[in-house]
């Protein structure tokens, strides 16, 4: 079945640090690619996505491309903010189970003044 | 432009009790699906309703159930509660088009069992 592995966390940076969260996965077809955003207390914020391999999503500085060849996704951001500490997850939809998203255990950005 | 909204926001129940939830989506889409997130664990689903029809369900027993309604808005429900249903139950909305078509997610209801 479909399945996403991400770094474990917390990571822990400080502000104006680069970021890079790893996300693999395992999916029937050609999935779809995304990764969500929940600040604490809240429920689960689109961040970005991409649909296609070499595609590159992008928002408010975050970028993540698509890279078939090694089933990954990972997220990038040159310089984070303490706005950023949240829990990041990275999911997937794939022509296996077109309507579902499966998502990996999230990891916890802590950024620190 | 209202986005997706749940309620209540929190409920406590106690074993063996039974509970809805309430969805509504976002303005312009139609499809529903519910998810649960227990503690510092990812989201699992639970099942997808489109034109009021259950169309995929997740690896959850019958005690859940659903409900959707002529104007898109959805009820889950859950009987017989157990002390390991505790968690944030997600609602998520999303356009139809399958697996392209991003989800967008509510606040979710936090549901305690004791």
């Amino acid at each position: 079945g479909d399945s996403v592995t991400q770094m474990e966390g917390p990571v822990t940076l400080s502000e104006e640090a680069f970021l890079t969260i790893n996300c693999t996965y395992t999916a029937t077809g050609y999935p779809s690619l995304f990764w969500y955003v929940q600040y604490p207390g809240e429920g689960l914020q689109l961040l970005l996505k991409a649909t296609k391999a070499d595609d590159k999503g992008s928002n408010k500085g975050f970028e993540a491309t698509y890279r078939k060849e090694t089933t990954s996704f990972h997220l990038e951001k040159g310089s984070v903010q303490v706005s950023d500490s949240a829990v990041y997850f990275c999911a997937l939809t794939s022509g296996g189970s077109n309507y579902k998203l499966t998502f990996g255990k999230g990891t916890l950005l802590t950024v620190n003044p | 432009d209202a986005g997706v909204t749940q309620s209540p926001t929190h409920l406590i129940k106690t074993r063996g009790q039974q509970v809805t939830l309430r969805c509504s989506p976002k303005s312009g889409h139609d499809t529903v699906s519910w998810y649960q997130q227990a503690l510092g664990q990812g989201p699992q689903f639970i099942f997808q309703y489109y034109e009021e029809e259950e169309r995929q369900r997740g690896n959850f027993p019958d005690r859940f159930s659903g409900h959707q309604f002529p104007n898109y808005s959805s009820e889950l429900n859950v009987n017989a509660l157990l002390l390991g249903d505790s968690a944030l139950y997600l609602c998520a909305s999303s356009l139809p088009g399958g697996r392209r078509q991003p989800q967008h997610f509510g606040d979710g209801t936090r549901l305690s069992i004791l």
